[in-house]
């Protein structure tokens, strides 16, 4: 398995623009994440999804962001308009299942730099 | 005041020492999970705990569920175990440490 890919994996805009990071999970896990790193606040938690149904959306920061999960096979999270404080990498994890059920798998990270 | 505790935040060890990083949560939760972070970033999931002990190679990971508290152990250390690791817990919500910066020198 190719595990969680995410796309970019940079991205560079000037503020005001709208953002959209791509997810692709590994195929058969049932839950999403999306979390945002910063170097001041660290991991935070901004969504996640179970059999592509919001479940907790309570860290999203403001209504500029939103998340989507279409199909199991993916999802996006975009920002419109983006600001310079959004500037974070931004990971998507999905939750295993069967015997790895509750692990978590990351992506590799989508680094964004708004100007 | 943090959910989730972890100490020490900076580490600094001589290679093959044996080395411990601690987690507190203030929280009810269903699984603790440590994680670890290299230097390029990416995020690997090291241990998921909802009681007891694990092992994996060198790497030990303890919890205690009646004192909220979690240690993560690392047998004989090696510069390659230089990485952020990140203490996290479900419950109602996800928390996150902050994360301790381990630095093993050869």
């Amino acid at each position: 398995d190719a595990g969680v890919i995410q796309s970019p994996r940079h991205e560079v805009t000037e503020m005001g623009q709208e953002v959209t990071l791509r997810c692709k999970p590994i195929s058969g896990h049932n839950s999403l994440f999306w979390y945002r790193q910063t170097m001041m606040r660290g991991l935070e938690l901004l969504i996640y999804f179970n059999n592509n149904v919001p479940i907790d959306d309570s860290g999203m920061p403001e209504d500029r962001f939103s998340a989507k999960m279409p199909n199991a096979s993916f999802s996006t999270l975009k920002i419109q308009p983006s600001e310079p404080r959004d500037s974070a990498v931004y990971f998507c994890a999905t939750g295993g299942s069967g015997p790895k059920a509750g692990e978590l798998f990351f992506g590799e990270g989508s680094r964004l730099t708004v100007l | 005041k943090n959910e989730v505790e972890q100490s020490p935040q900076n580490l600094t060890a001589q290679e093959g020492e044996f080395i411990t990083i601690n987690c507190s949560y203030s929280v009810g939760i269903s699984a603790l999970h440590w994680l670890q972070q290299h230097p390029g970033g990416g995020i690997v999931s090291l241990f998921m705990l909802s009681s007891g002990k694990k092992k994996h190679g060198r790497l030990i990971a303890t919890i205690n569920i009646q004192e909220k508290h979690s240690s993560l152990h690392i047998t004989a250390s090696h510069p390659r175990d230089s990485a952020v690791y990140i203490c996290a817990v479900t419950g109602n919500q996800f928390y996150f440490g902050t994360g301790t910066s381990l630095t093993v020198i050869p």
